[in-house]
């Protein structure tokens, strides 16, 4: 059965932290997407990576096939950060769908 | 901006009417997704065209339907609404006709369902 797991399900840090949120999958995988959603509900495209690693700006996002594992780092956290952060991977099988992970819900405070 | 556009932004109506949700692609984009997000839960797959066919059907009712035209362009139909049909819309376009490529999300239709 095709699954993605994210954790933790929520967070809360202080400004100036760095952030883990995990995703983690049950079978081989073509992309995997990290997507924020803003409290106003808009949803942005953070990262789409198959293998490595990718850097944008604090943002870092890690994918390890063999362990079928992604993370999504952020470096100095602030409180603009406060989003849900959705994990969502295409599996080989999935007929094209991307399937979603059920977010994390991260808070900053100041 | 994702050049991604869905009108309209907010709409409210009573159960039983129709509604038509509009979604323009961003340009060069080919698929387009139609997902729902109804209050505190996850994104819903409901439909997927590319090039102006079905390529995949999630968990989409029979009350609701979907077409994509000529011009890439979307539409969502929603009939017989029902009061738990309110929810955010969102479509999102892609180059591609898989997952493989980047997704761009518009910024979604609220459908509130009196």
């Amino acid at each position: 059965k095709n699954e993605v797991e994210q954790s933790p399900q929520n967070l809360t840090a202080q400004e100036g932290e760095f952030i883990t949120i995990n995703c983690s999958y049950s079978v081989g995988i073509s992309a995997l997407h990290w997507l924020q959603q803003h409290p106003g509900g808009g949803i942005v495209s953070l990262f789409m990576l198959s293998s490595g690693k990718k850097k944008h700006g604090r943002l870092i996002a890690t994918i390890n096939i063999q362990e079928k594992h992604s993370s999504l780092h952020i470096t100095a956290s602030h409180p603009r950060d406060s989003a849900v952060y959705i994990c969502a991977v295409c599996f080989m099988d999935s007929n094209y769908q991307l399937i979603w992970g059920a977010g994390t819900k991260l808070i900053i405070k100041p | 901006d994702s050049g991604v556009t869905q009108t309209p932004k907010h709409l409210i109506t009573a159960t039983g009417q129709r509604v038509t949700l509009r979604c323009s692609p961003r340009s060069g984009d080919l698929s387009v997704y139609w997902y729902q997000q109804s209050l505190d839960q996850g994104l819903q797959f409901l439909i997927q065209y590319y090039n102006g066919e079905e390529r995949a059907k999630g968990n989409i009712l029979e009350r609701f339907s979907a077409q994509q035209f000529p011009d890439l362009h979307s539409e969502l139909n929603l009939s017989s609404l029902e009061l738990g049909d309110s929810a955010l819309y969102f479509c999102a376009s892609t180059v591609g006709g898989n997952g493989n490529t980047e997704a761009f999300f518009g910024q979604g239709t609220r459908l509130t369902v009196v």
